[in-house]
């Protein structure tokens, strides 16, 4: 299993702004994935961060507005660029610890306002 | 491109009743996940399923998987208050998910 810590839990943030979203794990994982959960909608996934190389973005998400970091095997970092309040969402981030249990385990999410 | 379709959207029961929660995909998948969502909280892991025909149990619930209908059901038995929560299927392999549009689950006393 994974136990995943995310900050801020939550923010409200003004329009045009920057807001960088922390995920830490207890283990190394390969798979890092930070998903969207706009209010009362599923889940969207905006991209996969693996240590060692760049994100790889789902349709409909640009590296531009979303800017993840991957320095390590615990750690990753979601900005939310040049904020509107069309962002204003929960983001999760989650990992797949691949060890064999076939499970992908959720942070508690950063609930997001943008005014 | 995969979908992933979940119905009913709303489901409002009452204790005691059995009811099944159905979630349709578009293609071919080596994996299938229920989670179940509380409000204000994050996902929490409820089946994951990997093969046709695998069924998994816990508690009140069960969950099955079709591969050749593309088709899992999550069953509720006997269902109590405790159980209202969203429920979302998830279809993907090791490096992708995605998910249904979700369930949500009133269980009246």
């Amino acid at each position: 299993s994974a136990v995943i810590s995310q900050k801020p839990s939550r923010d409200i943030c003004q329009r045009g702004t920057s807001l960088t979203i922390q995920c830490q794990v207890d283990s190394q994982v390969t798979m890092m994935f930070w998903y969207r959960q706009q209010p009362g909608q599923s889940l969207t996934l905006i991209a996969t961060a693996n240590q060692g190389s760049e994100a790889t973005y789902e349709s409909g998400f640009v590296i531009d507005k979303f800017p993840i970091s991957r320095p390590n095997l615990t750690f990753s970092t979601l900005t939310v660029s040049n904020m509107s309040p069309e962002d204003s969402s929960i983001y999760l981030c989650s990992v797949d610890p691949l060890d064999g249990q076939a499970k992908q385990f959720f942070g508690p999410g950063t609930r997001l306002t943008v005014l | 491109e995969l979908k992933v379709e979940q119905n009913p959207l709303f489901l409002s029961m009452q204790e005691g009743k059995n009811y099944t929660i159905y979630c349709n995909y578009s293609t071919t998948s080596d994996r299938l996940y229920w989670y179940r969502q509380d409000p204000g909280k994050s996902l929490e892991s409820l089946f994951v399923l990997l093969s046709n025909g695998a069924v998994k149990q816990e508690g009140r619930l069960m969950a099955s998987l079709d591969t050749k209908a593309r088709l899992s059901t999550l069953h509720i038995t006997a269902a109590v208050h405790d159980l209202s929560a969203t429920y979302f299927c998830a279809v993907g392999g090791t490096y992708k998910y995605i998910f249904g549009t979700g369930t949500r689950l009133k269980v009246l006393a």
